[in-house]
């Protein structure tokens, strides 16, 4: 099977940067990507690594190291409107089975 | 371009009722997906399609969910008779079939809100 795992609860202050890591185990890894999802909504598409290093998308960035099972999001320049929970999440196969990790609740405060 | 679309977005139904939730994938899309999040848990996946067939249906619960997609269109997902520990957020998402170098992006609907009573 699969399995990921995040922190559950992290707060930061609006302007930080914030570290959100996630290791997982599973079989025919085909890259890690990050999710965004505000209380009540839908899941949304942040980044997607297939490969190691580093990919940046504005404010946001994430990692991954295939050899440790591990990746990150780093958001930078945090805004009020960054409180939401952030889900990893690995797709398996060629059929793009996507399994999420617990997610992790991000509170952003003055 | 409509995104994924889900029916009801909000249903209250008594415990020992049937309700069935409905998904419309974003048009073109082989895969969809079920899921469901129940108190603000982890998003718990529960099966898949490739066009009409189920790829992966190991996330569901028991034999009162049944899922469908006839004619690899829309798919439709019946839980009966609903018990309290199915209220939650069910989430249907589809994505296009493409290549590992496209990424694993799936299109997530606004989510259907069960409350069983």
């Amino acid at each position: 099977g699969q399995s990921l795992e995040q922190p559950s609860e992290v707060t930061a202050v609006e302007g930080a940067i914030v570290q959100i890591n996630c290791t997982y185990q599973t079989s025919g890894f085909y890259g890690l990507s990050w999710y965004q999802q505000h209380d009540g909504g839908a899941p949304t598409f942040l980044s997607y690594n297939a490969l190691d290093g580093l990919e940046e998308t504005g404010r946001f960035s994430s990692f991954l190291s295939r050899s440790d099972s591990y990746g990150y999001l780093l958001l930078q320049e945090l805004q009020m409107k960054d409180s939401a929970s952030y889900f990893c999440a690995v797709g398996i196969g060629g059929y793009q089975k996507v399994t999420f990790g617990t997610g992790t609740k991000l509170q952003v405060i003055p | 371009e409509a995104g994924v679309t889900q029916f009801p977005s909000h249903s209250v139904i008594e415990k020992g009722q049937t309700v069935t939730l409905r998904c419309d994938p974003i048009s073109g899309h082989d895969n969809l997906y079920w899921y469901r999040r129940v108190m603000g848990k982890e998003i718990k996946f529960l099966l898949h399609f490739v066009k009409e067939s189920k790829q992966d249906e190991s996330g569901m619960p028991n034999n009162r969910f049944l899922a469908e997609r006839t004619g690899g269109t829309y798919s439709t997902l019946k839980v009966q008779p609903a018990e309290l520990e199915d209220s939650g957020v069910y989430f249907c998402a589809s994505s296009p079939s493409v290549g590992r170098s496209s990424g694993n992006t799936i299109y997530f609907g606004e989510g259907s809100w069960l409350t069983v009573v």
